[in-house]
């Protein structure tokens, strides 16, 4: 199985901070790497496909970078709402494998 | 607007059964893949199981392998996972998720315990 070590596990930043959460994946998988975010209580959000794709009604302040085995979301100025936990996932082969998380809390 | 509905969670003892539904609108749910991920209590998601739009393609995880089975009724939108066999290890919040995980369902809890 591809293992997903995804970083830091816990961060605390400030409105208006560039935020950036890091995923690394065991073995190649090319692009085929998902970004969620999940509030308390809510199902998981969509973020960003295939590494760099922004979904749908996503705002633009999100984006996502890398390919092979490393990849990086970035928040470009943290905003309230976006206190949740982040996950990334591959699904370049199966069984299809996810981070462990991000908490991201506003200081 | 894209809707995914879990139902059929509750409390189970160990080594009964359970079957879960996932009532599916706001797309042609005939065309897409589907998936079961859970999630157990303070620990990361796992993929489950996954179907194909047709119902050719089947994976499961080794976890579940031999006592879960993924179907989904076209007709009805609706996509299931009958658990059999179930363990305390196959408590966890279990969601029905579109595709490659785009849309995701709000999820319902499994608890196997006696």
């Amino acid at each position: 199985d591809i293992q997903m070590t995804q970083s830091p596990s816990f961060l605390s930043a400030s409105v208006g901070d560039r935020v950036t959460i890091n995923c690394k994946a065991s073995q190649n998988i090319n692009r085929y790497l998902n970004w969620y975010q999940q509030k308390l209580g809510e199902a998981p959000k969509l973020l960003i496909y295939n590494a760099n794709s922004l979904q749908t009604g996503i705002p633009s302040r999100f984006s996502g970078s890398g390919s092979g085995t490393d990849f990086t979301l970035t928040i470009s100025s943290l905003q309230p709402e976006d206190v949740a936990t982040y996950f990334c996932l591959q699904h370049n082969s199966w069984p299809h494998t996810f981070g462990a998380g991000t908490k991201l809390e506003l200081k | 607007e894209v809707q995914l509905v879990e139902s059929g969670g509750g409390l189970v003892q160990p080594g009964r059964s359970l079957k879960l539904s996932c009532l599916a609108s706001g797309f042609t749910f005939s065309n897409y893949g589907m998936n079961w991920i859970r999630q157990a209590p303070g620990k990361g998601l796992e993929w489950v199981a996954s179907i194909s739009s047709s119902s050719s393609y089947i994976y499961y995880a080794d976890t579940v392998k031999g006592r879960f089975t993924i179907s989904r009724d076209n007709a009805k939108n609706t996509l299931y996972l009958q658990m059999t066999s179930l363990r305390s290890e196959d408590t966890a919040l279990y969601y029905c998720a579109r595709r490659t995980a785009d849309y995701w369902g709000q999820g319902v809890m499994v608890t196997v315990s006696s």
